[in-house]
């Protein structure tokens, strides 16, 4: 089975710009979570997706925004990139199927730079 | 604020021996609590959880432990292998939103031979 696939893996951005990343959950999860990893902050949830609804969001900008399509397909939006954005930005899925449903599946990562 | 801690930043262990990796958390809400290896480039890898209705886990050479009233666990690995160098992070979730998880910083594990 396909594991979680992100794409791009690298992307330099300038300030002001806006970006786009994708996210292929593994083969029968419908649920898809996004994590900004920082150096020194950890992995920090940004939000969830399920059955194309946002279930569980963190506390970031309204910047951030994401959708997730009805093949459980989910990209990530970010507007207005500042400095402090750049990051390696992780993709996890899971089953989803219910809310106690805690192994989840990362990808690689999407690394942005933002100049 | 800093829910999941893991204060350090790095171990050193030798081959053999017993690797100790230690978090703390603050969220008394935490019921569920996981941990996930890193090796460069690729993303984290799910490694053993507990339930906080347990105070001990097992599975091969890595055991977790929790003290919930001191709002601690540990990841025992016996004994360290050179392929366990990698950063390990602590992971928290409360019930009903079991995608949400809260990491720590990361502990990096060298493993020496």
């Amino acid at each position: 089975k396909a594991g979680v696939t992100q794409t791009p893996r690298y992307l330099i951005k300038t300030r002001g710009q806006q970006v786009t990343l994708s996210c292929s959950p593994i083969s029968g999860h419908r649920s898809v979570s996004w994590y900004q990893q920082t150096p020194g902050q950890g992995l920090q949830f940004l939000f969830e997706y399920f059955s194309e609804t946002q279930r569980n969001k963190g506390n970031f900008p309204g910047r951030f925004s994401g959708r997730q399509f009805s093949n459980s397909r989910s990209e990530m939006n970010v507007s207005t990139l500042e400095l402090g954005d750049s990051a390696l930005y992780l993709c996890a899925s899971s089953l989803g199927a219910t809310l106690n449903d805690y192994e989840q599946y990362f990808g690689p990562g999407t690394r942005l730079t933002v100049t | 604020d800093q829910q999941v801690k893991q204060n350090s930043p790095s171990l050193s262990v030798q081959e053999g021996r017993i690797s100790i990796l230690n978090c703390d958390y603050t969220n008394s809400m935490f019921d569920y609590f996981l941990w996930y290896k890193k090796y460069p480039a690729e993303g984290p890898t799910f490694l053993i959880s507990i339930s906080s209705i347990k105070d001990k886990n097992e599975d091969g050479r890595f055991t977790v432990f929790l003290n919930k009233s001191a709002k601690h666990l540990s990841l025992h690995i016996v004994p360290s292998q050179p392929g366990d160098s990698a950063v390990y992070f602590c992971a928290a979730s409360e019930t009903g939103t079991a995608s949400k998880l809260t990491f720590g910083t990361g502990t990096r594990l060298q493993v020496t031979l």
